[in-house]
C-alpha cells in the first residue's frame, strides 16, 4: 500500500532534549516536506527536499533540522526543543516538486514541557 | 512572497445544502490548484485539483472552479452529507518549491 509513515504518533518530551521524528515513503517520491499545524494558523511548511541531499527552508525553519540521505526517508530533528515547538507535525511527499498531489502521513503530536 | 487567503473560516450547513469555499492567491505563476480535506485526527487528503489550462472540474458532488484572471479558485460541495464535515485547505502552487496553505475552512454539516 502506498503510504507515508511517521513515527512516533505521540511524543511528550522536556525542553532541551534532542528528538527525531521519522518519515518514510514507499512511492519513490522525489519531493518530501515537513509541516506544523497550530490552531488558527493552518499548516506551515518547515523544510522541504526536492531530492536526495537537496533540502531547503520553508516558512518556519527555526529550531529544526532535516536530512535526506536516502530517497525514502526524511527525518525531522529538534536539537533543543522548546515549548513553542509544541504542535502537530505532518510529513508529506509527492512525485516531483510542487504541482503534484501531496500524500500526508498521519501526524505526530509533540508536547514539549 | 505568496499570499493565500481562504474564506470563510467556518461554515455551517444543513445536510443536503451546498457549500462553497473560496481561495484567493497572489502568485501569478501558480498553475496547480488543489483542495485537501482533513478529518479529525488524520492527515490532509487530496479531494480534487485543477490545473491552469482548465476552468472547472467536477467529481460527483465535488467541483473546483478557477478564475486565473482574478486569482481565485473555489471548492463546491453539493448535497452535503455529515461525512463532509472536516477542515478544507487550498494550496495553490507552481511558481516556487515552497508551499503556502490557506488557513483552512471548518465545515460542519448538520443532519
Amino acid at each position: 500500500e502506498a503510504q507515508v509513515t511517521q513515527n512516533p504518533r505521540y511524543l511528550i518530551t522536556v525542553t532541551g532534549k534532542k528528538l527525531t521524528v521519522t518519515c518514510s515513503q514507499n512511492m519513490n517520491h522525489e519531493y518530501m516536506s515537513w509541516y506544523r499545524q497550530d490552531p488558527g494558523l493552518g499548516l506551515r511548511q518547515i523544510y522541504y527536499s526536492m531530492n536526495v541531499e537537496v533540502t531547503d527552508k520553508g516558512d518556519v525553519p527555526e529550531g529544526y533540522k532535516v536530512s535526506r540521505k536516502e530517497k525514502r526517508n526524511f527525518p525531522l530533528i529538534l536539537e533543543s526543543p522548546s515549548p513553542n515547538q509544541t504542535s502537530l507535525y505532518f510529513c508529506a511527499s509527492s512525485l516531483s516538486v510542487t504541482n503534484e498531489k501531496l500524500f500526508f502521513g498521519s501526524g505526530t503530536q509533540l508536547s514539549v514541557l | 512572497g505568496e499570499n493565500v487567503e481562504q474564506h470563510p473560516s467556518t461554515l455551517s450547513v444543513q445536510e443536503g445544502d451546498s457549500a462553497v469555499i473560496k481561495c484567493t492567491y497572489s502568485d501569478s505563476a501558480s498553475n496547480y490548484f488543489p483542495w485537501y480535506k482533513q478529518e479529525l485526527g488524520k492527515g490532509p487528503q487530496l479531494i480534487i485539483d485543477i490545473r491552469s489550462n482548465v476552468g472547472e472540474k467536477k467529481d460527483q458532488r465535488i467541483a473546483v472552479t478557477l478564475n486565473k484572471t482574478a486569482k481565485h479558485f473555489s471548492l463546491h460541495i453539493t448535497e452535503t452529507q455529515p461525512e463532509d464535515s472536516a477542515v478544507y485547505f487550498c494550496v495553490p502552487s507552481g511558481g516556487y518549491n515552497k508551499l503556502i496553505f490557506g488557513a483552512g475552512t471548518r465545515l460542519a454539516v448538520h443532519p
